[in-house]
């Protein structure tokens, strides 16, 4: 069973709007909700995270809203840009015991000049 | 800034192969994971562990082996590849409910 689930699998946006890129999971128990961004050729690299005790956080551009109830939460880049093009992961875990991100399957994300 | 190494970065090898994937991190974290990335599949976790002479199943484990020999290096080990395993592999640390730093990946090729 698919723990994280992403939607779209690809989205393309023109410079300048606001992207939204999608997420949901199963398990109740996860506490720690991180956002990885990946460049080809480069390592998935941490963007922005969010735990439940908020149902919004912010940095810069980027933005999580986090909805505890339906167990779903999205990304919204505002202002998108050329360069954020890449592929985003929404990943999730529990932090007790061991540690096990589980990602979803990622979504593409191009941005039009 | 936390440092995973991965080498090699590019290998090719013949269906049957044997190959090892060898993974170093600077950080001082206690768990280390591999992980392949596959588009349409995501990042699938193969094994993980979370000290030296540790090892535990991840989700995808068929095919592959793993040895945590220090808390530094973490190796994944493919006895008999084949074409199915051709993939980006990432090896990760971490320590527990804090960021996860990924290596730059490892392309592996099985012809």
């Amino acid at each position: 069973q698919q723990q994280v689930r992403q939607s779209p699998q690809s989205l393309t946006v023109w410079e300048g709007e606001t992207a939204i890129l999608n997420c949901s999971y199963e398990d109740s128990t996860f506490d720690y909700f991180p956002w990885y961004r990946l460049f080809p050729g480069e390592s998935p690299a941490l963007l922005i995270a969010i735990r439940p005790v908020s149902n919004k956080k912010e940095d810069g551009r980027f933005t999580i809203f986090f909805n505890k109830r339906e167990k779903k939460l999205s990304l919204h880049i505002t202002d998108s840009q050329p360069g954020d093009s890449a592929t985003y992961f929404c990943a999730a875990s529990a932090g007790t015991g061991y540690q096990n991100f589980y990602f979803g399957k990622g979504t593409s994300l191009t941005v039009i000049p | 800034e936390a440092a995973v190494t991965q080498s090699p970065r590019n290998k090719v090898t013949v269906t049957g192969g044997n190959v090892t994937l060898s993974c170093r991190q600077t950080n001082s974290h206690n768990y280390m994971y591999w992980y392949r990335q596959d588009t349409g599949h995501g990042l699938r976790l193969i094994h993980y562990s979370y000290g030296a002479g540790n090892l535990q199943i991840g989700d995808v484990p068929d095919g592959y082996k793993a040895t945590r020999t220090t808390q530094e290096d973490f190796f994944l080990l493919l006895e008999l590849a084949s074409p199915s395993q051709t993939s980006l592999y990432f090896c990760a640390s971490s320590d527990q409910g804090a960021e996860v730093f990924f290596g730059k990946g490892t392309r592996l090729t099985v012809v």
